[in-house]
């Protein structure tokens, strides 16, 4: 079973959407969670942090799930823009191991 | 401007030759990383190095060789033994030398000829 898993999509939506992606990991010892956002041919860059308690940042909302070992990220009004890929990070610090998930493609249709 | 510069942007490997891509970093991240990404696939780990002169194999360090003689470089080489170079190499690095925040340079494209 891999460390970190990630529906790969696409997700197509129409502009104004809201969509929701998770992401699972298998590690009940894993502390922190990062989502980072892959645009086409480009480097990911970090969109946000999952806090224990959620995260929100604008139309942008980060969710961890502790009993059922997964993190969300839910986008509202989706905008043309926000067609990339989104890219999970968890980390077990104790055990000095991180993961990236292999992502998932998201496109936002006029 | 602080952050992270690859270079070249791409390169181009003939049959049996090895070529160095070059990773540095002016933030004073202690840690440092590469990583490959093949067309449609995530990120697949090749080396890192958390401190000065010490780095560790990631995931597919077969037919690639690092060094880690200054804290702002990290040098990756891929050598001949590497049967399949073409791909999109990234490097990120991170504050701590603990697993942290990893920000990327911009990557470079090698392809062979």
């Amino acid at each position: 079973r891999k460390e970190v898993e990630q529906d790969p999509g696409p997700f197509n939506v129409p502009e104004g959407a809201t969509v929701a992606f998770n992401c699972t990991y298998s590690n009940s010892a894993s502390q922190s969670f990062f989502w980072y956002r892959q645009d086409c041919r480009k480097e990911p860059k970090l969109l946000m942090s999952v806090y224990s308690s959620g995260n929100e940042d604008g139309r942008f909302t980060a969710q961890l799930n502790r009993a059922s070992q997964y993190i969300s990220l839910l986008i509202r009004d989706s905008k043309l823009s926000d067609s990339a890929t989104y890219l999970c990070v968890v980390i077990l610090y104790n055990f000095n191991k991180f993961y990236f998930g292999s992502g998932t493609k998201l496109n936002v249709k006029p | 401007d602080g952050g992270i510069t690859q270079s070249p942007k791409y390169l181009f490997r003939k049959e049996g030759q090895n070529v160095t891509l070059s990773c540095e970093q002016n933030l004073n991240h202690d840690a440092m990383y590469w990583y490959r990404q093949d067309p449609g696939q995530g990120l697949r780990l090749i080396y890192y190095s958390q401190i000065v002169n010490d780095f560790q194999k990631g995931d597919i360090a077969e037919g690639y060789s690092v060094s880690r003689e200054k804290k702002e470089s990290f040098p990756l080489t891929v050598t001949s033994a590497q049967k399949n170079p073409t791909a999109f190499y990234l490097c990120a690095s991170s504050m701590t030398r603990g697993m942290d925040i990893q920000y990327f340079g911009a990557g470079t494209r090698l392809s062979v000829l």
